[in-house]
This record gives structure tokens, sequence and C-alpha cells, in this order.
């Protein structure tokens, strides 16, 4: 079964700052990445779904990148309020698995 | 205005059952394909059960690690998807939640706690 491995764990990040964080599928995937946030208390909100499709109402500094095995999602000028989980999950294809998740926390 | 609301949870005791429920409004849930994810009291998020829509046949798929031990269905008429747990084990607490499509709508999430 396919492996998502994502990093940094966690990391810290003044807001206006630009991050980026890293996914990977221990097998080819194609374009088949999802991202989501979660903010405590709430459930996953998708941000991106084919790798690079921004979902409805995302902002634009949300962007996602990468094909086969590698994948990204950068936050431009992070904002106080992107402070949160973020989970990248192989979708199209069964077993649908997420990645262990980078926890975002704002300085 | 698209709403999953999932019932069902509590605490059950090792090798118990307990049956989910999530009702939806708010699109056509003949044609919708249905998923189960639960997230474990330590975060990690684990898609469990997808089920496809009638024209599929309501075709089934389940991670490995509830084969044989969770069922998911549905019924159209009532807009509804359900997963049936046996044989639940402590690795099983968690809050599941029922999902549309892609993952563009979760439900709020149902905690399951397995304890004796």
């Amino acid at each position: 079964n396919i492996v998502m491995t994502q990093s940094p764990k966690s990391m810290s990040i003044s807001v206006g700052d630009r991050v980026t964080m890293n996914c990977k599928a221990s097998q080819n995937v194609g374009n088949n990445i999802a991202w989501y946030q979660q903010k405590p208390g709430q459930s996953p909100k998708l941000l991106i779904y084919y790798a690079s499709n921004r979902y409805t109402g995302v902002p634009d500094r949300f962007t996602g990148g990468g094909y086969g095995t590698d994948f990204t999602l950068t936050i431009n000028s992070v904002q106080a309020e992107d402070a949160a989980f973020y989970y990248c999950q192989r979708i199209y294809n069964s077993p649908f698995t997420f990645g262990s998740g980078t926890r975002l926390e704002i300085k | 205005e698209v709403q999953l609301v999932e019932t069902g949870g509590g605490l059950v005791q090792p090798g118990k059952s307990l049956k989910l429920t999530c009702a939806t409004s708010g699109f056509t849930f003949s044609t919708a394909w249905m998923h189960w994810v639960r997230q474990s009291p330590e975060k990690r998020l684990e898609w469990i059960a997808r089920s496809k829509d009638r024209s599929n046949i309501y075709a089934t798929d389940y991670v490995e690690s509830v084969k044989g031990r969770f069922t998911i269905s549905r019924d159209d008429s009532k807009s509804s998807v359900y997963l049936q747990m046996n044989s639940l084990e402590e690795e099983d607490t968690a809050t599941y939640y029922c999902i549309l499509g892609l993952g563009d709508y979760w439900g709020q999430g149902v905690m399951v706690t397995v304890s004796s």
C-alpha cells in the first residue's frame, strides 16, 4: 500500500512569511493528491484537489504543486488564521491514504 | 445547503459492536459516493471505507485494518450512509467522519471510545 509522508511535522512561522510543506508518496500517484486544513475543534476542510486545483472559496495564497511522488503546499503571506494542521491525501484510487500531517503555528 | 450529520457514537467494550449513521441533505444522495474517515486521539487521519452509487452497483472498498469487521452500507431512500462496526478494538477509538465525494463536505464527526 502507498504511504504518504509529510514533512516537517511542525513549523512556526511569522505572519507575512511564506511557508512550504511537503508530501511524499511511496509510489507514483500522478496528480491524485488533495490537501486539507484542520483547525482545532473543526472537521478538515478541502483546500486543494488533484495536486494544484484550489477548491471553491480557498484564498489564492494557498498553492499546491507537484506530480508523481513529490508534492507541496505553499502558503504565501501567512495569516494568523492559517494556524492549523495540514494533511495530504491520496485520492481517486483506494486506499485513500492520508499523510500524518504538518502543524503550522504562527509566532 | 449540504449537511452531513453523524450519530451513533459512544463508549463500547472491546469485542462489541456499534453502528454509525450519517444522515445527509442538500444534494442528490443517490448519485453520491460516500466515505467514512476516522481520526485518532493523536490526530492521525485514516480513510476507512467507501460506497459507490447505484450505477456502480454500490461497490465498496475498505482499508485493510477494518476488512471483515466493518461494513459500509447506504439507504438511498433515507439519504443515509451507515458504518457497522463489529469486534471493536481499543485501537478503533477515534472520531468518525462521514464524507461526501472528493472530500469537499465533511460531517462534524462522532466519537467512538472502545474501552473496558
